[in-house]
C-alpha cells in the first residue's frame, strides 16, 4: 500500500488561485470516485474540507474545490487567503486496504 | 454533535502493546453505515490510515501493520480500542480515531483531538 503522491510544498499570493495535485494508481484514484481532502493546522486534527471527489462538507468555503482526471486528483483553492496556509492531504479508498493517505503538501501564503 | 476522544498511554517502552480507546458521542457504532478509523501521525510526517470498523463489525486494517493491528467496537458504552502490538520507536506518533462521513465511501468528517503516544525505553 504506497502512499499517494502530493508536491511536497505549494505557495500563492493572496487572492491567486492554486491548485494542488494528488497522484495515484488504477487501483484507487482511477477506480473509485471516493477522493477527500484534508486541511491540518500545526498542532490540530485534520479538517475534511472535500470528500467524493468534488463534494464540500457543510460550513466549508466553496473556495476550495476538487476534481479528478484519471489516476490524478487535485484540489483548487482560489481566492488564496493567509488563513489557508497548512498541510493538505489527499485520500482515497483503494481496492483492499481500504484507505490510503497522500504524502501532504505544506501551503505557504505569500 | 458529534464527539470523540483519544485516550490511553503517552508512554510505551518497546516491544509492549498500546492500547488506545476512542469514547464517541453523537451517533451510534450499530447504527447502518457507520464507520469508526483510526489513523497516525509520526511527528513531522504525514498521515497513516491505520484501522476501520464499521457498524456491522467488519473490520480492515492497514495491510503492513495487519499482523500488530486488532480494532474493536463495544456499542454499550460508545468505544473503540485500537491495540498495537510489540511497540517500536518508529510508532511513536499522534494517534487520531475519526468518524466515517456518509454511508458510501470511505472519508473521515469528525476527529478527535489525537493523542502523542511516546515509544522509548
Amino acid at each position: 500500500q504506497s502512499a499517494l503522491t502530493q508536491p511536497a510544498s505549494v505557495s500563492g499570493s493572496p487572492g491567486q488561485s492554486i491548485t494542488l495535485s494528488c497522484t495515484g494508481t488504477r487501483s484507487d484514484i482511477g477506480a473509485y470516485n471516493y477522493v477527500s481532502w484534508y486541511q491540518q493546522h500545526p498542532g490540530k486534527a485534520p479538517k475534511l474540507i472535500i470528500y467524493d471527489v468534488t463534494d464540500r462538507p457543510s460550513g466549508v468555503s466553496d473556495r476550495f474545490s476538487g476534481s479528478k482526471s484519471g489516476n490524478t486528483a487535485s484540489l483548487t483553492i482560489s481566492g488564496l487567503q493567509a488563513e489557508d496556509e497548512a498541510d493538505y492531504y489527499c485520500g482515497s479508498y483503494t481496492a483492499g486496504s481500504p484507505y490510503v493517505f497522500g504524502t501532504g503538501t505544506k501551503v505557504t501564503v505569500l | 454533535q458529534i464527539t470523540l476522544k483519544e485516550s490511553g498511554p503517552t508512554l510505551v517502552k518497546p516491544t509492549q502493546t498500546l492500547t488506545l480507546t476512542c469514547t464517541f458521542s453523537g451517533f451510534s457504532l450499530n447504527s447502518s453505515g457507520v464507520g469508526v478509523g483510526w489513523v497516525r501521525q509520526p511527528p513531522g510526517e504525514a498521515l497513516e490510515w491505520l484501522a476501520l470498523i464499521y457498524w456491522n463489525d467488519e473490520k480492515r486494517y492497514r495491510p503492513s501493520l495487519k499482523s500488530r493491528l486488532t480494532i474493536a467496537g463495544d456499542t454499550s458504552k460508545n468505544q473503540v480500542v485500537l491495540t498495537l502490538t510489540d511497540m517500536d520507536p518508529v510508532d511513536t506518533a499522534t494517534y487520531y480515531c475519526a468518524h466515517r462521513h456518509g454511508r458510501h465511501g470511505l472519508s473521515f468528517d469528525y476527529w478527535g483531538q489525537g493523542t502523542l503516544v511516546t515509544v522509548s525505553s
